[in-house]
């Protein structure tokens, strides 16, 4: 099982670029997430995914969509990148039953530099 | 409102040199409350998870506990491998929310 594995590990952008962040996880999990991690923030939730075909605004979504694409995958699009979007981002996936959430297995991250 | 702060924000110990991590946090009705490990330039690892008062954990020379306050993770003699940022979180209905980690960096 590869777990949580996420696609590009690294990124350089200019201000203004689009890109899309994928993730995919292969442990059946019925819950993904998507953070960014910043110096001194700590983890911060972007969006999330309790189910397939429902997705709901964390934390921090301004600048962010999210798309579940299946069971498996959960994308994060930047349509306009800013410099304050420079961060390390985490796509994370879990159980969630009673919607009540369980532990949450990480993917490697991907690194996002927005000149 | 519901939070959870970590204690101290970094730490170095000899090798050998016992310690320990706090996570405090003020929620109502805690659901559970995680204990994960960050490697520098990795995703968050899992540790443990605690769900109620008086529970623990073990894992090597990593003990977590939970009292109706606080979390504590206890390390036995640690090894430098365990340098590492080690991170709580606390359950808040579908989602989980992050404490902002201790550093913790052993000297050989």
């Amino acid at each position: 099982n590869a777990g949580v594995t996420q696609t590009p590990k690294f990124q350089v952008l200019k201000t203004g670029q689009s890109m899309t962040l994928q993730c995919a996880q292969d442990m059946n999990h019925n819950s993904m997430y998507w953070y960014r991690q910043d110096p001194g923030m700590g983890l911060r939730l972007i969006y999330y995914s309790a189910s397939e075909g429902t997705t709901d605004k964390g934390e921090v979504p301004n600048g962010y969509n999210v798309s579940r694409l299946n069971k498996r995958e959960f994308s994060l699009r930047l349509e306009s990148a800013a410099p304050s979007q420079t961060s390390v981002y985490f796509c994370a996936s879990s159980f969630l039953a009673g919607g009540v959430a369980d532990t949450q297995y990480f993917g490697p991250g991907t690194r996002l530099t927005v000149l | 409102e519901d939070q959870v702060t970590q204690s101290p924000e970094a730490l170095r110990l000899q090798e050998g040199e016992s310690s320990s991590l706090n996570c405090s946090y003020t929620v109502s009705g805690l659901r559970g409350l995680f204990w994960y490990r960050q490697d520098p330039g990795k995703g968050p690892e899992f540790l443990f998870t605690l769900y109620s008062a008086g529970e623990e954990k073990e894992k090597e020379r990593l003990k977590a506990t939970l009292t109706k306050k606080e979390s504590f993770l206890h390390i036995t003699a640690p090894k430098p491998e365990d340098s590492a940022t080690y991170l709580c979180a606390w359950i808040r209905d579908d989602k989980i929310i992050f404490g902002k980690g201790t550093r913790l960096h052993i000297l050989p």
